[in-house]
């Protein structure tokens, strides 16, 4: 198996534009989570999906973000209107099961920056 | 808000040496797992210890964790260069939340 690949792994975008990041879980994964990475903030959870259905979206800063997963294989993150706060690195992560009792495999991570 | 806290935030040793980290959390767990990440990598699955277990091997790595003190350590032996990473612990979100709840990390540096 390839592991979880994200896409892009570097965007960089002007203020105001929209971004999309792009993830593909390992098959078979039911859980997939979306974490971004700060240095003031560490790893923050966005939202995780279960058998593709958005479980807890408490994460998401606000409504400029928003994600999907219409398949098993697929899922987006999307920031519309990006913002220079914005930039991080985005990763994406699945686990076979509740991710509380078996580990993450996550991606190698989309650096976005926001100028 | 961040469930566990790694101590000490940076560490540097020589090479051979061995390294302890530690993790503290909050409130009851059922797991507790630790995770390293390279400079510009995604997190990688280290180890994962039950709330019933006292310790647990993998190779070079020592994981202990008492739930009295609602802490864990992690011992990585003999060192290698390439054991220079972050290291996280993650344990549960609350209230049986279906999610890990990552530490600010241990900046781990093994000098040659």
């Amino acid at each position: 198996d390839a592991g979880v690949i994200q896409s892009p792994r570097h965007e960089v975008t002007e203020m105001g534009q929209e971004v999309t990041l792009r993830c593909k879980p390992i098959s078979g994964h039911d859980y997939l989570f979306w974490y971004r990475q700060t240095m003031m903030r560490g790893l923050e959870l966005l939202i995780y999906f279960n058998n593709n259905v958005p479980i807890d979206d408490s994460g998401m800063p606000e409504d400029r973000f928003s994600a999907k997963m219409p398949n098993a294989s697929f899922s987006t993150l999307k920031i519309q209107p990006s913002e220079p706060r914005d930039s991080a690195v985005y990763f994406c992560a699945s686990s076979p099961r509740t991710g509380r009792d078996y580990g993450y495999t996550f991606g190698s991570g989309t650096r976005l920056t926001v100028v | 808000s961040q469930q566990g806290e790694e101590d000490p935030q940076a560490l540097s040793i020589q090479e051979g040496e061995n390294a302890t980290m530690n993790c503290s959390y909050k409130t009851s767990i059922n797991n507790l797992q630790w995770y390293r990440q390279n400079s510009g990598r995604g997190l990688v699955h280290l180890i994962l210890i039950r709330s019933n277990e006292r310790e647990k091997h993998s190779g070079r790595l020592r994981v202990t964790l008492d739930t009295s003190k609602k802490s864990s350590s992690l011992l990585i032996t003999a060192s290698r260069a390439a054991d220079t990473a972050s290291y996280f612990c993650a344990t549960p979100g609350p209230q049986g939340a279906q999610k890990l709840v990552f530490g600010q990390g241990t900046r781990l540096t093994i000098n040659p």
